[in-house]
């Protein structure tokens, strides 16, 4: 079946240090991955995409990989900032057919002073 | 700066009561989901429309949930007669049906009591 999950719950990283989110995926048959944000109070904000045929995928500071082979998929967000706590989702988009945006259970990043 | 727009934001009612939750998406977008969040269940789609159809309501409870899109420019989510347990966050969320993404509302917060 379709699922999306992640492998931490809660992260903590020192200011300016990188951070790496991972999530596992089983639907082989997504077309995109999806990472969003979502800050307290708040809906789920919209980070980056990669599409099933790309493997990295390079944004303002943050970079997507994805590796099919093992159903892995990862946010790195460079040189973290106190603006960046806050939940982060992965999810799954499938656009032929009955489509479904799938989320995973989300992870907490935390950044320390 | 197009956005999702929800409403109403927050909504305390007795159990019983219907309750209807309004969401406005982007203007061209074509289509749009029903999310209810929690803190057990995370992130659950509902509902999905494409071109104003519904596609997808698998995740909904049928007995009680109904969703549908009038016009382009409105989707309604409602709950009659609603329970303790539909206490969540209700997000509606739109996007174009070739792209992974979607942009989300602020949310309802429904408390039932």
């Amino acid at each position: 079946g379709e699922s999306v999950g992640l492998h931490l719950p809660t992260l903590s990283v020192q200011e300016g240090d990188n951070s790496i989110i991972n999530c596992a995926y089983s639907n082989s048959a997504s077309d995109y991955f999806i990472w969003y944000k979502q800050e307290s109070g708040k809906g789920p904000q919209f980070i980056i995409d990669i599409r099933s045929n790309m493997d990295k995928r390079q944004g303002q500071r943050v970079t997507v990989l994805l590796n099919k082979t093992v159903k892995h998929l990862s946010l790195q967000i460079a040189a973290t900032q106190p603006g960046d706590s806050a939940v982060y989702f992965c999810a799954e988009n499938k656009i032929q057919g009955a489509q479904k945006l799938v989320f995973g259970q989300g992870t907490r990043l935390t950044i320390n002073p | 700066d197009a956005r999702v727009t929800q409403t109403p934001r927050h909504k305390v009612t007795e159990m019983g009561q219907e309750v209807t939750m309004r969401c406005q998406p982007i203007l061209g977008h074509n289509t749009v989901f029903w999310y209810r969040q929690t803190m057990m269940q995370g992130l659950e789609l509902l509902a999905y429309f494409r071109n104003r159809a519904p596609l997808d309501d698998s995740g909904m409870p049928k007995d009680r949930f109904s969703a549908e899109m009038p016009d382009a420019t409105l989707a309604t989510l409602k709950i009659q007669p609603s329970e303790p347990r539909d206490s969540a966050v209700y997000f509606c969320a739109s996007g174009f049906e070739v792209s992974g993404r979607a942009f989300f509302g602020q949310g309802t917060r429904l408390t039932v009591v």
